[in-house]
Order: C-alpha cells, then structure tokens, then sequence
C-alpha cells in the first residue's frame, strides 16, 4: 500500500511569490496534518483538516492557509514568502480526527516538500 | 504553553544501549510519543506511553513518568542504521485535533 505521498520533493522559490504543496493521505486515512520543519527543529503543526474541514490551527500567520478536497487529498499554500519559510514542510494522515488516549493512532508522514526561499 | 526538551546530540557505539530523554512542560496532554526521523526525511513512528511505566518494543523501550514530567527512549544493541534524529512529541489535549508537538530533537550518531 502506497504511504503519505507529497509534491514536489524540492522547490526553490524568491521572496514574494506564492507557493502549493500537495499531499495525498494514506488509502482510507481521512485527516491530513501539515507541519513545518525548520532545520535543527522539530516539526511544527500548521493545520489539520478532517472530513473537509479545518480542524486546527497553529501559529502560523494568514499567508498559511489550506484545504481538503473530497478525495481527502489536500493542498498547502503560503503566499508572500519570506526566508523564513524555508523549511521541510511535512504532511501528515491518520484514520481520524483525533485518536483516544488509550487508542493512539500514529500520525504517519510523508517525505516532505523542501521549501527554499531565495 | 508546551516545551519539550532533548539532549541536542549523543553519541554511542553499536551493540551499545543508549537512553534519549525528555523533560516536558505541560498543561495536559494525552500520552507521550517518540518518532525517527533519518536526514530530514519522513518521521516515523516508534512507540507511545499512555501510562506511566515502561513500554517495550523490540530493541525499543520508552518510559513516561508524569509526575517527574520526564520520559526517556531506551534504545538497545545498537546498529548503525539507528543513527537519526529522535523526537518526542506529545498529543495536545485541548481541541478537537491529532496535534502533536514535538521535542527539540535529539541526533544519534552510532559509531562503528
């Protein structure tokens, strides 16, 4: 069965322009996550979308913004890059929205888009 | 807020044991997660602590103690490929999410 799947793997950009990321969930995984990896860190929750809808939000400014289509794939788009959002940028899918506390459900994640802002 | 703490680095020897620890601080959160994650690429998932006590995974052990807010990942005869960056991560309580936030990271390098 094929994994999270992300595209593209690489991208350079400049300042100023608008950048989408796509993701594609693991088969029957309904939510999607997307988190930010700047190097040296660990990741950081961007949104989660769960049935088409957001379902959270981290601190992340307005330029950040996202969505999920029927297929339950979603896309990521940040406009008006600055350097530092250089980053790996992550998604992630799970069955559900939210697992219990007993009943964890691992977020399982793609390889990642590597944003580069020149 | 949320902070999780790693060691930065540690270095060890393969056929060695190794321990990674975390020190948390928290509002509430359920259980505590650790991924891999090789050279910059997906992190995967390695084990969860619901519970206080020690869960054992293979060559993998994690432990969580709530009431010391630490955890550690105890990872046994060490192989060369077990050189990685290693999160923990916790699973934010409030909110209707899977939202994890994750640790500062720690970078294993096993040596031959």
């Amino acid at each position: 069965d094929a994994g999270v799947t992300q595209s593209p793997t690489h991208l350079i950009k400049t300042r100023g322009q608008h950048v989408t990321l796509r993701c594609s969930p693991i088969s029957g995984h309904k939510s999607v996550s997307w988190y930010q990896q700047v190097l040296g860190q660990g990741p950081q929750f961007i949104f989660q979308y769960y049935e088409k809808e957001e379902r959270g939000r981290g601190n992340f400014p307005d330029r950040f913004s996202a969505r999920q289509f029927p297929n339950y794939s979603s896309e990521l788009n940040v406009n008006a890059l600055l350097l530092g959002d250089s980053a790996l940028y992550l998604c992630a899918s799970s069955p559900h929205y939210r697992s219990g506390h007993y009943s964890n459900q691992p977020q399982h994640f793609g390889d990642g888009t590597r944003l580069s802002i020149l | 807020g949320q902070s999780l703490e790693q060691p930065s680095e540690v270095t060890a020897v393969e056929g060695a044991i190794v321990q990674i620890n975390c020190t948390y601080q928290t509002s509430g959160f359920y259980g505590l997660s650790w991924y891999q994650q090789h050279d910059g690429g997906a992190p995967t998932f390695l084990s969860y602590n619901a519970l206080d006590g020690l869960e054992e995974t293979g060559r993998f052990s994690s432990f969580l103690s709530r009431s010391d807010s630490y955890g550690y990942l105890l990872l046994q005869e060490l192989q060369m490929k077990d050189s990685a960056s290693y999160f923990c991560a916790v699973r934010d309580k409030g909110g209707a999410t899977n939202k994890l936030i994750f640790g500062t990271g720690t970078l294993l390098a096993v040596q031959p």
